[in-house]
């Protein structure tokens, strides 16, 4: 089956500091997803992203859709605590919505 | 009111025991998933129904049988427990078919089998 790879898989960073973490895939996806778990909490969707090339953002957060249409990435700037938690990027690919997750990255901040 | 509910939050059982896990959307969305999410994090989906209709089954043992008695509910029953059945199973909805629409996703059932 499909997988993509997410990375890193954990970060600490300080308060006020960008992130930035990408998801590679050795197959094309029609969209790219961005969710964040929090603990005790099923994931929520951040941004969608469905052209190649397409740069989306949503407050602090921005993502891209690769030109290959087998990457993207996630920045998000000037942290805060509340950022704690799993981010998961998702490819969709053909129809009636089946997405793949990344394995996820564990996002620290320290205040 | 939850728009994706899910019960029981917490499940332990013994091995060899059937379960079921309930969930049930007030959003009027007509398509409904299964995830399962391993102790490392790692979320994959089990199945999809649209409008009631088997869409999305996924390499899961027969032990695992959803049942979706109407649009809004969509039940995951588990056969013969295995202990590698523990992990945390969520829920989702979505509206619109084929194409990509926002999945809402309940707060999960941690299962734990012993």
């Amino acid at each position: 089956g499909q997988q993509l790879n997410q990375s890193p898989q954990s970060m600490f960073i300080q308060e006020g500091e960008d992130v930035s973490m990408n998801c590679t895939s050795s197959s094309i996806f029609n969209t790219w997803l961005w969710y964040k778990q929090d603990p005790g909490e099923g994931p929520v969707l951040l941004i969608a992203l469905y052209k190649a090339g397409e740069l989306t953002s949503n407050g602090r957060l921005t993502a891209q859709f690769g030109i290959t249409r087998k990457d993207s990435f996630l920045n998000i700037s000037a942290s805060i605590p509340s950022d704690v938690g799993i981010y998961f990027c998702a490819g969709l690919s053909g129809g009636y919505q089946k997405v793949t997750f990344g394995i996820g990255t564990k996002l620290q901040v320290i205040p | 009111d939850t728009a994706v509910s899910q019960t029981p939050k917490y499940l332990v059982t013994q091995m060899g025991n059937d379960k079921s896990i309930k969930c049930e959307q007030n959003l009027g969305h007509d398509t409904m998933y299964w995830y399962k999410q391993d102790s490392k994090k790692f979320l994959k989906i089990m199945f999809s129904y649209n409008n009631k209709e088997l869409i999305i089954n996924e390499t899961v043992p027969n032990r695992f049988s959803p049942k979706s008695p109407d649009k809004a509910h969509l039940n995951l029953h588990i056969n013969s427990l295995e202990l590698g059945d523990s992990a945390v199973y969520f829920c989702a909805t979505s509206n619109g078919g084929r194409f990509y629409n926002e999945q809402f996703f309940g707060p999960g059932t941690r299962l734990t089998v012993l």
